[in-house]
């Protein structure tokens, strides 16, 4: 089986400029987390979902930043405008909460913003 | 809100020795989990071992052991005969059971292991 796919790996945008990271999740799993790596803060969620549905999302900065689920193989984040400040690398990961605690991680996204 | 520390930025081991990495946590929960996840220059990010805070204990997987102490809130793990391929960074991981079931990460030990 696949693990959870993340697109793209790479991207270098400029200041102002909106950008979509995509996730598919790991067939089968109900849980999908954004989490977002940077030196000075570490390891951080951004927001995750249960069955779609958006649970907890205290951790997006602020209203640049949306997530979206439409369906349960695939979910977006997006920033608008995006700022310097927000290079980072993101990554997805997915569970199965009903019988399983692990999440598994994607490869994540190194985001670039000049 | 809980925490994770881990108090040691770096470390480093030779080849074929042990090394013990430290982490404790703060949390008023009394059912949750804790991890230790690698991270190699890939970036991808691995689990290593888990352990639920109900079992008394300490989880293995082959070359890995943790020594989880409750009531200190502390969670090292211990990597025995340590391989090159071990070299990266170590994240000690939280995760409440119930209520928001987000990872909590410390800021990582980067480990080095010398031939």
């Amino acid at each position: 089986d696949a693990g959870v796919i993340q697109s793209p790996r790479h991207e270098v945008t400029e200041m102002g400029q909106e950008v979509t990271l995509r996730c598919k999740p790991i067939s089968g799993h109900n849980s999908l987390f954004w989490y977002r790596q940077t030196m000075m803060r570490g390891l951080e969620l951004l927001i995750y979902f249960n069955n779609n549905v958006p649970i907890d999302d205290s951790g997006m900065p602020e209203d640049r930043f949306s997530a979206k689920m439409p369906n349960a193989s695939f979910s977006t984040l997006k920033i608008q405008p995006s700022e310097p400040r927000d290079s980072a690398v993101y990554f997805c990961a997915s569970r199965q909460r009903d019988w399983d605690y692990e999440q598994y991680f994607g490869p994540g996204t190194r985001l670039t913003v000049t | 809100a809980q925490t994770v520390t881990q108090s040691q930025p770096e470390m480093s081991v030779q080849e074929a020795e042990t090394v013990t990495l430290s982490c404790t946590y703060d949390t008023s929960e009394s059912n949750y989990y804790l991890f230790w996840y690698k991270q190699p220059p890939s970036r991808q990010m691995i689990l290593v071992i888990r352990q639920e805070a109900y079992k008394q204990q300490n989880a293995t997987e082959n070359r890995f052991s943790v020594n989880f102490q409750k009531a200190a809130k502390s969670f090292s793990l211990k990597i025995s005969d340590s391989q090159l391929g071990d070299t990266a960074m170590y994240f000690c991981a939280f995760m409440r059971r119930g209520g928001s079931e987000k990872l909590v990460f410390g800021k990582g030990t980067k480990l080095t292991v010398n031939p």
